[in-house]
């Protein structure tokens, strides 16, 4: 099993520019989510899912958008870049709201 | 909300003991605790559930306090493995799902 697959690793954008952030799990996991961390400030929710076709927003979801049409997959779409948005994002999945299993992280820039 | 976390940091030396607090101003369903190193992800160490139960995981153990909405990450003779960023998330009651809300995190560093 590969667990969580984030892509991009690393991704530098300028202002302005939209693109998406790429996860998959193939742990059949019914739990998806997106956090993003900032120094000192933690992990914080962007956006999660219970299940395909149903999702919901976090604590900073200005911004982003989630869509999620299979079970596997969780993309996480950055409609019109800012500077703010210069993180390290993490896609996390989970059974039946047990334990989150963390993908790698994707280190975005925006300049 | 996010929960509060302390202390902020902690430095250890090699077998001292360690306490990390995590405190909430809702009702809590559980409490989970990470730990997270340098430039990776962070990996789970235990889930408690309300009920005030008292988990351990070798020298790491966790206790819940349903009433005051706190839990407390204990570790014992640390060691070296130890050092990184612990994380305790937070997941509200009577929300039906998964949400979870994680706390600022406490550096902890274990020296020699």
């Amino acid at each position: 099993n590969a667990g969580v697959t984030q892509t991009p690793k690393f991704q530098v954008l300028k202002t302005g520019q939209s693109m998406t952030l790429q996860c998959a799990q193939d742990m059949n996991h019914e739990y998806m989510s997106w956090y993003r961390q900032d120094p000192g400030m933690g992990l914080r929710l962007i956006h999660y899912s219970v299940g395909a076709g149903i999702t919901d927003q976090g604590e900073v979801p200005n911004g982003y958008n989630v869509s999620r049409s299979t079970t596997e997959d969780f993309p996480l779409r950055l409609l019109s870049a800012a500077p703010s948005q210069t993180s390290v994002y993490f896609c996390a999945s989970s059974y039946g709201g047990g334990e989150l299993f963390f993908g790698e992280g994707s280190r975005l820039t925006v300049l | 909300q996010q929960p509060v976390q302390s202390p902020q940091a902690v430095i250890l030396r090699e077998g001292e003991d360690a306490v990390i607090n995590c405190s909430s101003s809702k009702a809590l369903y559980s409490v989970h605790w990470y730990r997270q190193k340098h430039g990776e992800a962070p990996v789970f160490l235990m889930i408690l559930l309300k009920g005030g139960e008292q988990k351990g995981h070798d020298k790491i153990s966790a206790s819940f306090n349903e009433k005051k909405q706190q839990s407390s990450l204990y570790l014992t003779a640390s060691q070296l493995s130890y050092s990184g960023t612990y994380f305790c998330g937070t997941e509200r009651a009577n929300t039906g799902f998964q949400k979870l809300v994680f706390g600022t995190g406490t550096r902890l560093l274990v020296s020699p």
